[in-house]
């Protein structure tokens, strides 16, 4: 079936440090991407998306480029601050055609140190 | 506007009780979702209702969950009765669409933490 693979966290970083989160995935079709994010204390909330091969999404200075032949979407940021504190989660949609069920995965704890 | 709010934010309770956990979506949005996230896991999808019909059930873990949403407004699911592996963080999120084309993005609350002892 259907699934989503994330590094391990938790990555401990300091502030301006550039950051990179692992993502790849196994589905049929072509699926949309998302990267989710969890500030402490609050409810998950859409950081960017990809909707076909090639595509970037970006958002407060992260971006991931949805990547096909390898069946990644690594999220990158080349400066992070300590607001960017969180846990980050990928995603795919399933069925690819719609929006109705996303897959997520176990999410990668960050924390970025002053 | 009033994001997804769910309460209670956090129930302990002991195996064999019942517990009931409410969602109220965005105002407006006919798609609401239940998940759940186990242990640090992987966050999981549980059921998908479209206004009061329960369009994808596919992920309810078995009979012992049941979802409700009455008038296609707020939602419960109720776990009855608990067991110990039912612990974990079930989040509730919303859309207003939900089919191809819809932007993808659902608006998640802040999630209900379930204890069972």
């Amino acid at each position: 079936g259907n699934s989503v693979t994330q590094m391990e966290g938790p990555v401990t970083l300091s502030e301006e440090a550039f950051l990179t989160i692992n993502c790849t995935y196994t589905a049929t079709g072509y699926p949309s991407l998302f990267w989710y994010v969890q500030y402490p204390g609050e409810g998950l909330q859409l950081l960017l998306k990809a909707t076909k091969a090639d595509d970037k999404g970006s958002n407060k200075g992260f971006e991931a480029t949805y990547r096909k032949e390898t069946t990644s979407f690594h999220l990158e940021k080349g400066s992070v601050q300590v607001s960017d504190s969180a846990v980050y989660f990928c995603a795919l949609s399933d069925p690819p055609g719609g929006y109705n069920k996303l897959i997520f995965g176990a999410g990668t704890r960050l924390a970025v140190h002053p | 506007e009033a994001g997804v709010t769910q309460f209670p934010s956090h129930s302990v309770i002991e195996k064999g009780q019942t517990v009931t956990l409410r969602c109220d979506p965005i105002s407006g949005h006919d798609n609401l979702y239940w998940y759940r996230r186990v242990m640090g896991k992987e966050i999981k999808f549980l059921l998908h209702f479209v206004k009061e019909s329960k369009q994808d059930e596919s992920g309810m873990p078995n009979n012992r969950f049941l979802a409700e949403r009455t008038g296609g407004t707020y939602s419960t699911l109720k776990v009855q009765p608990a067991e110990l592996e039912d612990s974990g963080v079930y989040f509730c999120a919303s859309s207003q669409g939900g089919l191809a084309g819809d932007t993808g993005e659902l608006f998640f609350g802040e999630g209900s933490r379930l204890t069972v002892l």
